[in-house]
């Protein structure tokens, strides 16, 4: 079992639609991150969370450490936001990565 | 832009040889990380180099090496190579070099190799 699960793996939505992307983790860690991967490869970090909850434009990312359980939520979704999306847990001098979640975003 | 630059974006090349994968950090970033990207095996860190030193090592093949140089850019080596290594190989920076907390991290385009 992945250490690091995200669901869903794929996901539709129509333009405007409010997104909800899950990641679980089974282990302790120091502090989990959100990455974006467009098509053409390139990786962007959306969010490095520990504790709570933040937010940057349309986006917002929730951690509770007690669940184990982070979300990354977009609002007013658009055809830009469409990439996949990889939640990556750091631990112990390592890094693990969920298998990520691929957002279509349909106009 | 990320402020992390990758060389070569694009690599191909036979089974057995030996490539190098080169990766400058963002200005002011003393930590650069090394990750493989494959198609089974999704994303996996490889690597974390501070100031020069190896700082935390992760699925790293003995046939890979990798190392930073004085002014920060880093190498990763790849030897021997097989079939499994074709993969876009990543590499990020951040400030800090903490071992159990990254920091931001500030990702390249990418290295595409593949190995025929």
């Amino acid at each position: 079992k992945n250490e690091v699960e995200q669901s869903p793996q794929n996901l539709t939505a129509q333009e405007g639609e409010f997104i909800t992307i899950n990641c679980s983790y089974s282990v302790g860690i120091s502090a989990l991150h959100w990455l974006q991967q467009h098509p053409g490869g390139g990786i962007v970090s959306l969010f490095m969370l520990s504790s709570g909850k933040k937010k940057h434009g349309r986006l917002i990312a929730t951690i509770n450490i007690q669940e184990k359980h982070s979300s990354l939520h977009i609002t007013a979704s658009h055809p830009r936001d469409s990439a996949v999306y990889i939640c990556a847990v750091s631990l112990n001098n390592d890094m693990r990565f969920g298998a990520g979640t691929r957002l279509t975003v349909k106009p | 832009d990320s402020g992390v630059t990758q060389t070569p974006k694009h690599l191909i090349t036979a089974t057995g040889q030996r490539v190098t994968l080169r990766c400058s950090p963002r200005s002011g970033d003393l930590s650069v990380y090394w990750y493989q990207q494959s198609l089974d095996q999704g994303l996996q860190f490889l690597i974390q180099y501070y100031n020069g030193e190896e700082r935390a090592k992760g699925n790293i093949l003995e046939r890979f090496s990798a190392q930073q140089f004085p002014d920060l850019h880093s190498e990763l080596n790849l030897s021997s190579l097989e079939l499994g290594d074709s993969a876009l190989y990543f590499c990020a920076s951040s400030f800090w070099g903490g071992t159990t907390n990254t920091g931001e991290l500030f990702f390249g385009e990418g290295s595409r190799l593949t190995v025929l």
